[in-house]
């Protein structure tokens, strides 16, 4: 059964540009999360979409959105990219329904991005 | 709101050697409780989760943890290590919030001699 998979694996970007990420679930997964990871901040909760609805968000600002379309698959958009945004974007996906949670989830490999 | 404490930042242990690896969470109910491993420049993978019954759970790559209650810990141990299980490991805490929401805590990256 295929993995999370997320890409492009890197991406070098140049300030105020903007940048999309993709990440396709297991199949059957229907709930995506993303995270970004930083040396210094660690794993920071970005959002969660489930059945294409926003149902969770971190406190990040508006420059970072999101979507997930009707087979599951996700992306994130940054706008304006600060060299700040450098970091490792992960996606994960669930079992867990609306209103639910404890299955865990399933990482991708990550974004490696780099705002220069 | 959920947190996580992993008060150590690194540890070195000897190959055999036993493991423990420390989690302190803070939640109001009962959390989702979960350990995950990364190897460097991977994504993360779970290694075991927690919500109820048996306090000892077991998990992969022979791995279990502890809940406790009491002490609102969730510790992680292996009886004996091996060169591979050098990563960084997280343990992380989920709870209902309109979503479910995973906040980990800040890792604690564990190397092991030869």
């Amino acid at each position: 059964k295929a993995g999370v998979t997320q890409t492009p694996r890197y991406l070098i970007k140049t300030r105020g540009q903007q940048v999309t990420l993709s990440c396709s679930p297991i199949s059957g997964h229907r709930s995506v999360s993303w995270y970004q990871q930083t040396p210094g901040q660690g794993l920071q909760f970005l959002f969660e979409y489930f059945s294409e609805t926003q149902r969770n968000k971190g406190n990040f600002p508006g420059r970072f959105s999101g979507r997930q379309f009707s087979n599951s698959r996700s992306e994130m958009n940054v706008s304006t990219l600060e060299l700040g945004d450098s970091a490792l974007y992960l996606c994960a996906s669930s079992l867990a329904g609306a209103g639910q949670g404890g299955y865990g989830y399933t990482f991708g490999s990550g974004t490696r991005l780099t705002v220069v | 709101a959920q947190s996580v404490t992993q008060p150590d930042i690194h540890i070195t242990v000897s190959e055999g050697a036993s493991l423990e690896l420390r989690c302190n969470y803070s939640y109001g109910a009962t959390p989702y409780l979960f350990w995950y491993v990364q190897s460097p420049g991977q994504g993360l993978q779970l290694l075991l989760k927690y919500f109820s019954g048996d306090t000892l759970v077991q998990g992969i790559k022979g791995f279990e943890a502890e809940f406790k209650r009491s002490q609102s810990s969730f510790n992680l141990r292996k009886p004996s290590v091996h060169w591979s299980d050098a990563a960084e490991y997280f343990c992380a805490v989920g709870a209902r919030t309109g979503g479910f929401k995973t906040i980990f805590g800040a890792g604690t990256r564990l190397f092991v001699k030869a």
